[in-house]
């Protein structure tokens, strides 16, 4: 079975620009879940779905990310306009979510620097 | 705060040494617990969880975590480490009542000697 799937897997741009990072879940994963993991702050979660419906997007840094979910099989994290403190490796994971709460499949990550 | 504390940022084993993680949490009632393993430019794979019924939980690799509820901790341990061992170890919290979340410690940064 395929993975979770993210793409790009690395990405360089210029601050000020949108940066877009996808995730594909694995097929049947009711959640989906974003996080940021870098040396200062650790892996943060920064937003989950459940059933394509945002459920907590309190760890969304500000205004300048938006994390949407227009189906089942895709979702996009975006970051306009992009600054350098952004830098970071960008996981997606996903899970069934039976009442016990399943563990979650990580993605391979996008690493992003932002120049 | 709810929370998930790892108490050592890094570790530095030789070949053969028992390595144990601590891990605790501040949450209350039931919780589901999980360790998870990322090798160096690898993504995060689950190692063990433990859902309910015996605390001693084993995963892959040789590890084993034991939970316990009085000491709201999971520490995670393996007999004899290998160098294969290096990697990060991030212990999850999920709670169980209401909503689904789960929260990861900062993690441990093991390094094992050969």
């Amino acid at each position: 079975d395929a993975g979770v799937i993210q793409s790009p897997r690395h990405e360089v741009t210029e601050m000020g620009q949108e940066v877009t990072l996808r995730c594909k879940p694995i097929s049947g994963h009711d959640y989906l879940f974003w996080y940021r993991q870098t040396m200062m702050r650790g892996l943060e979660l920064l937003i989950y779905f459940n059933n394509n419906v945002p459920i907590d997007d309190s760890g969304m840094p500000e205004d300048r990310f938006s994390a949407k979910m227009p189906n089942a099989s895709f979702s996009t994290l975006k970051i306009q306009p992009s600054e350098p403190r952004d830098s970071a490796v960008y996981f997606c994971a996903s899970s069934t979510g039976t009442p016990e709460g399943q563990p979650q499949h990580f993605g391979d990550g996008t690493r992003l620097s932002i120049l | 705060a709810q929370s998930v504390s790892q108490h050592n940022h890094h570790v530095i084993l030789s070949e053969a040494a028992s390595l144990e993680l601590g891990c605790n949490y501040s949450y209350g009632g039931t919780v589901n617990l999980f360790w998870y393993v990322q090798y160096p430019g690898q993504h995060l794979q689950l190692l063990l969880k433990y859902f309910s019924g015996d605390p001693l939980v084993k995963g892959i690799k040789g590890f084993e975590a034991e939970f316990i509820k009085s000491k709201f901790s999971f520490n995670l341990r393996k007999p004899s480490v290998q160098w294969s061992d290096t990697a990060e170890y991030f212990c999850a919290v999920t709670r169980n009542t209401g909503g689904f979340k789960t929260i990861f410690g900062a993690g441990t940064r093991l390094f094992v000697k050969a």
